[in-house]
């Protein structure tokens, strides 16, 4: 079955413990991205994929680190999490050809940060 | 970044009844999707559009990209209690540009929908 994987689906942790939320997408698609999701703001975009080793900013990156060294999977890191990254976050994927950009979402990532 | 103005943030609507919401943009975007979001689930896209004054269905559900390119609107017939969920708009500018916006997905707030049977 064609989907995308994240992993844990619900993390409670501490201020400042260094956190990994894996991606993982079996449809061979080059473009992959993070957002997180918060009340009354929609999804709002942390870091996008174009393809191996090529990453890039969205409109919320800060406190977030990404990697791609392999093409299914797109590990979300944040180094020294804080209450504001408390959020629900979601992994997406596609594979961009003919000037489409048809995104497939995760499940989900509920984050709580004490 | 870009911003997309998603409207009406909420709606409340008995069963059988059409819905209509839109989004606009202060710039241009070459791609529309529209996507929905069930509790506790991640966002499924509904319809995708990529051509300015497309208009495309998918069951009771039609959308169509603005002639300015700076718009979008959904539209839902004879609502049924399983509409029930958030509706997102959401931008792509030109996947072929260079710069900064370049994969760069624009989402509006989201339309909550409650269809009362």
């Amino acid at each position: 079955e064609a989907q995308v994987t994240q992993n844990p689906r619900y993390l409670i942790t501490v201020t400042g413990k260094k956190l990994t939320v894996t991606c993982s997408q079996n449809m061979n698609h080059e473009y992959m991205s993070w957002y997180r999701q918060d009340p009354g703001l929609g999804l709002r975009q942390i870091y996008y994929s174009m393809n191996v080793e090529v990453t890039d900013k969205g409109d919320v990156p800060e406190g977030y680190k990404v990697s791609r060294k392999e093409k299914r999977n797109f590990p979300l890191i944040l180094e020294s999490p804080s209450p504001n990254q408390t959020s629900l976050y979601f992994c997406a994927s596609s594979l961009r050809r003919g000037g489409k950009n048809e995104q497939f979402f995760g499940p989900g990532t509920r984050l709580t940060v004490l | 970044g870009q911003q997309l103005n998603q409207s009406p943030q909420s709606m409340f609507i008995q069963e059988g009844e059409d819905v209509s919401m839109n989004c606009t943009s202060s710039s241009i975007f070459n791609t529309w999707l529209w996507y929905k979001q069930d509790p506790g689930e991640g966002p499924v896209l509904l319809i995708a559009l990529y051509k300015a004054g497309e208009l495309t269905s998918n069951g009771r559900l039609t959308a169509q990209f603005g002639i300015t390119r700076k718009d979008s609107f959904l539209n839902i017939s004879a609502s049924i209690p399983s509409d029930v969920g958030i509706y997102f708009c959401a931008g792509l500018p030109n996947l072929n540009a260079g710069g900064t916006s370049y994969g760069k997905l624009t989402f509006g707030q989201g339309t909550i929908l409650t269809v009362h049977p």
